[in-house]
């Protein structure tokens, strides 16, 4: 069975460009958040969404967005790209969104910005 | 606020010892746990979580945690460690959103290396 899929797995962007991260969740799964992960620390939660609403948003700025399609792939979008902005992208699918099921995480895509 | 703490930032231990690595938690209700781990250029692997029920909770590749209410602890267990469990090891608490939809909050990890 075909696990979470994330693409591209590594982005090199120059400051100030925007980029796209996809993902595409375990079948059957309709739940789908991301994550942000710096050098050194854990995951930061940015968004999640279900059922192609989103149902959270973490502490980031406008300049993350995302959004998710009908067969339930979700695209993570970063506007005006910082320096700081540089770290791996995880994305997670679940089978919902709520309750006690356990996310599963794509291998992620590491976005460097010079 | 839900929290979590993993106090040490590696953990050194021989192969064919046990390992411990440690997780402290800090939610308001009932705490929902995880441990994942991860491996160098790698995502996330789900390990094992606690729900409700049996303190003692059994996951992947022989590992286990046990879940102490009094003291707030996760701490991940294996009795017999493998060179190829080296890896970082991320604890996780389930915390609430809007409208009944949570979300995972990690602590720092813990970087585990077994030496032959």
């Amino acid at each position: 069975d075909a696990g979470v899929t994330q693409s591209p797995t590594h982005l090199i962007k120059t400051r100030g460009q925007q980029v796209t991260l996809r993902c595409s969740p375990i079948s059957g799964h309709k739940s789908v958040s991301w994550y942000q992960q710096v050098l050194g620390q854990g995951p930061q939660f940015i968004f999640q969404y279900y059922e192609k609403e989103e149902r959270g948003r973490g502490n980031f700025p406008d300049r993350f967005s995302a959004r998710q399609f009908p067969n339930y792939s979700s695209e993570l979008n970063v506007n005006a790209l910082l320096l700081g902005d540089s770290a791996l992208y995880l994305c997670a699918s679940s089978l919902v969104g709520q309750g006690r099921t356990e996310a599963f995480f794509g291998q992620g895509t590491r976005l460097t910005v010079v | 606020a839900q929290s979590v703490a993993q106090p040490e930032d590696q953990v050194n231990v021989a192969e064919g010892n046990p390992l411990t690595v440690k997780c402290t938690y800090s939610v308001s209700g009932n705490p929902y746990l995880f441990w994942y781990v991860q491996y160098p250029n790698r995502g996330l692997q789900f390990l094992l979580k606690y729900i409700t029920g049996d303190n003692l909770v059994k996951g992947s590749y022989g590992f286990e945690a046990e879940f102490n209410k009094s003291q707030t602890s996760f701490h991940l267990k294996k009795p017999s460690a493998l060179v190829s469990d080296s890896a970082l090891y991320f604890c996780a608490v389930r915390a609430p959103l809007s409208g009944g939809y949570n979300k995972l909050i990690f602590g720092a990890g813990t970087r585990l290396a077994v030496h032959p």
